[in-house]
């Protein structure tokens, strides 16, 4: 059983175009993380949100947009996709919010903007 | 602002060769640490975590790693080192204390390539 999925796995878009990643937990965590990997595999949180409640907003440019329907789903929505965007995005969930959690990572989507 | 280094970009180890990763860390407040590996192709998984107590925390596949608090360092060893150890490994730190203004945020170091050659 998959513990924490991401969809799609790759995605390769043309720039302005507006694209999602679905991600779910089937865990029972309360709270979930979207992260950036970039091309030097740097990972940098992005949000984060606690029972469907937006907790961490790091400085993101406002096209990227959570949005999270229930506590076991975060989506990530991408409007007017640049090159800059491309990297791997990993989904992630933790038991209670709290430094003294392990956090379960999904398996990434790659976005690559053409 | 908090930030996590590792100090090893790329490891390159013949099989059975001794393993240590270098992580420093810049917060002076109470943290928990964290040892993540990405094998190629795969998600994140944690190999070990400190919280409190022992500084010397031992993870999985004989990983372990020593939390030295004057320092801000927890380096990850392995006396000998497996083919199948080849991955990214990421020191990561989680700052502040727990209750309703912790968010649970971890930052991550830049991450290490290590490749063991058979």
């Amino acid at each position: 059983d998959t513990a924490v999925s991401q969809t799609p796995k790759y995605l390769v878009t043309q720039m302005g175009n507006d694209k999602s990643i679905k991600c779910e937990q089937n865990l029972g965590h309360d709270t979930m993380y979207w992260y950036k990997q970039d091309s030097k595999k740097f990972l940098k949180i992005m949000f984060s949100y606690n029972n469907k409640e937006l907790i961490i907003n790091e400085t993101v440019p406002n096209r990227f947009s959570p949005k999270s329907p229930d506590k076991a789903h975060l989506n990530l929505h991408i409007n007017s996709l640049e090159l800059g965007d491309s990297a791997v995005y990993f989904c992630a969930s933790s038991q209670v919010r709290g430094i003294g959690n392990e956090q379960f990572f999904g398996p990434g989507t790659r976005l690559t903007v053409l | 602002a908090q930030s996590v280094s590792q100090h090893n970009h790329h490891v390159i180890l013949s099989e059975a060769a001794s393993l240590e990763l270098g992580c420093n860390y810049s917060y002076g407040g109470t943290v928990n640490l964290f040892w993540y590996v990405q094998y190629p192709g795969q998600h994140l998984q944690l190999l070990l975590k400190y919280f409190s107590g022992d500084p010397l925390v031992k993870g999985i596949k004989g990983f372990e790693a020593e939390f030295i608090k004057s320092k801000f360092s927890f380096n990850l060893r392995k006396p000998s080192v497996q083919w199948s150890d080849t991955a990214e490994y990421f020191c990561a730190v989680g700052t502040g204390l727990y209750g309703s203004s912790n968010t649970g945020k971890l930052i991550f170091g830049q991450g290490t390539t290590l490749q063991v050659k058979p």
